[in-house]
C-alpha cells in the first residue's frame, strides 16, 4: 500500500515557467488537499477536493490551479512561477471512516525553488 | 470558518522534563482535532486525534491531549520528553458536520536539551 505519492521530490523553476505537481493516492479517499509549508508559517491550504470533479479554494489559492478527474489523482498546477511560490508542497488525502480510521495521510513533499 | 492558533513557535525543554504545547481553535460548530508531528525533512505523521467521546486522548509514545470545549483548546502534553521527541508539532481542526477543509496551526518547534 503506497499511500500518498508525490512527484517530483525536488524541482527548480525559473520565473515565469509552469509545472504540475503530481499527487496520487491508492486508498480510495474522497478528500484530497494541497498545502504549502513556509518556515514559521505552518501549513497553508491551497486547494482541496471532496470528490472527483469537485474542487474548492483554500486559504492561499492565488497562482495555482487544480483538477480532480479521478478519485486517485489531484495534480496542482503552477502557471507562471514566481519567487513567492518557493516552498515545500504537501499533498494529503483524508479518510472519514469512523473513530479508528479518520485521519489525513500526507505525501513526502515536493521542495520547489523558483529563481 | 475555523482557525487554529498555536501560541508558541518554539519550546525548548530539558530531557526528561514535562512539556505542554498549546493549541486553541475557533469554530462555531463541532470539530475534529488532530496533532501531527513532523521530523526533520519528513512529511507529517498523525500523533493523536479527538473525534468524539473521551476528552483525553493518548498516543503510543506517551503524548496526550485533552479536548476542552469551553476553552476551545486541545493542548498536547508529555510528562517526560526524550531527545527523539525533537520535531515540529502541528495542531489541526476540521469541521465535524461536513466534508471540508483541514486547517493547520503555524506549528511549534520542540527542541530537547540533554
Amino acid at each position: 500500500n503506497a499511500g500518498v505519492t508525490q512527484t517530483p521530490k525536488f524541482r527548480i523553476l525559473k520565473i515565469g515557467q509552469s509545472m504540475t505537481l503530481q499527487c496520487t493516492q491508492d486508498m480510495n479517499h474522497n478528500y484530497m488537499y494541497w498545502y504549502r509549508q513556509d518556515p514559521g508559517m505552518g501549513l497553508k491550504l491551497i486547494y482541496y477536493s471532496v470528490g472527483a470533479g469537485i474542487t474548492d479554494k483554500g486559504e492561499v489559492p492565488n497562482g495555482y490551479n487544480v483538477s480532480r478527474s479521478t478519485t486517485e489523482d489531484f495534480p496542482l498546477r503552477l502557471e507562471l512561477a514566481a519567487p513567492s511560490q518557493t516552498s515545500v508542497y504537501f499533498c494529503a488525502s483524508f479518510s472519514k471512516g469512523g473513530t479508528l480510521n479518520t485521519e489525513a495521510f500526507f505525501g513526502q513533499g515536493t521542495r520547489l525553488t523558483v529563481v | 470558518a475555523q482557525s487554529v492558533t498555536q501560541l508558541d513557535s518554539q519550546v525548548p525543554v530539558f530531557e526528561e522534563a514535562p512539556v505542554e504545547l498549546r493549541c486553541n481553535y475557533s469554530s462555531s460548530v463541532s470539530v475534529y482535532l488532530f496533532w501531527y508531528v513532523q521530523y526533520p525533512n519528513q512529511g507529517l505523521q498523525l500523533l493523536l486525534k479527538y473525534l468524539s467521546g473521551s476528552t483525553l486522548v493518548k498516543s503510543i509514545n506517551g503524548f496526550e491531549a485533552e479536548f476542552n470545549k469551553s476553552q476551545t483548546s486541545f493542548h498536547l502534553r508529555k510528562p517526560s520528553v526524550h531527545i527523539s521527541d525533537t520535531a515540529e508539532y502541528f495542531c489541526a481542526v476540521m469541521l465535524y458536520s461536513s466534508a471540508s477543509k483541514i486547517i493547520f496551526g503555524s506549528g511549534t518547534r520542540l527542541s530537547i536539551r540533554p
